[in-house]
């Protein structure tokens, strides 16, 4: 089984629009995870750390939900710049951190 | 500070040559490693670093050197160039902060082997 699992999209919306995607991982142990954004032919950026608390930034949330094994993501008023693909990374410790191939979104006017 | 810094940003190389690809972060990071990226596909690892001097491999390790002589700077050296090694090049690094390793990434490297 993977380390992470995420629907590959794309997810199409509309500009103003809100979006949420999941990441289901498999190992139980996994304390806190990270969310990187990926635009095309570029280099992922990291958009938010993910603790048992969750995370807010802006119009970005993110929850994590032990019990079920997933990690949503959450973005309200979706932007133009908001395109991109979006990875979810179980944050190991190891300095080996495994992304997948994450969800794409694509925002159009 | 200018984060991580690749270079080149792209290469051609025929099959069987030799080259390095440069990393260097101002950061004072601990942590460094290299990932490749082909169409369609998550990153993979290729080889990290954990400090001066250590090196280990990462998931996909063959064809590839790694050394670390310096805190600042951590090349990839491919030792015969093949086809299967075109691909996208990252080169990514961390530090302990408060139990977060968040990566800072570089460019990348666009590699075709001809």
């Amino acid at each position: 089984r993977k380390e992470v699992e995420q629907d590959p999209g794309p997810f199409n919306v509309p500009e103003g629009a809100t979006v949420a995607f999941n990441c289901t991982y498999s190992n139980s142990a996994s304390q806190s995870f990270f969310w990187y954004r990926q635009d095309c032919r570029k280099e992922p950026k990291l958009l938010m750390s993910v603790y048992s608390s969750g995370n807010e930034d802006g119009r970005f949330t993110a929850q994590l939900n032990r019990a079920s094994q997933y990690i949503s993501l959450l973005i309200r008023d979706s932007k133009l710049s908001d395109s991109a693909t979006y990875l979810c990374v179980p944050n190991t410790g190891f300095q080996k951190l495994v992304f997948g191939t994450g969800t794409r979104l694509l925002v159009s006017p | 500070n200018a984060g991580v810094t690749q270079t080149p940003k792209f290469q051609v190389l025929k099959t069987g040559q030799s080259m390095t690809l440069q990393c260097a972060q101002d950061m004072n990071h601990e942590y460094m490693s290299w990932y490749r990226q082909d169409p369609g596909m998550g990153l993979r690892l290729i080889h990290y670093s954990v400090g001066a001097g250590i090196t280990d491999q990462g998931e996909v390790p063959n064809g590839y050197n790694v050394s670390r002589s310096t805190t600042e700077d951590f090349p990839l050296r491919l030792l015969s160039a093949a086809p299967s090694q075109t691909s996208v090049y990252f080169c990514a690094s961390s530090r302990l902060v408060g139990g977060n390793y968040g990566y800072t990434f570089g460019s990348g490297t666009r590699l075709t082997v001809v």
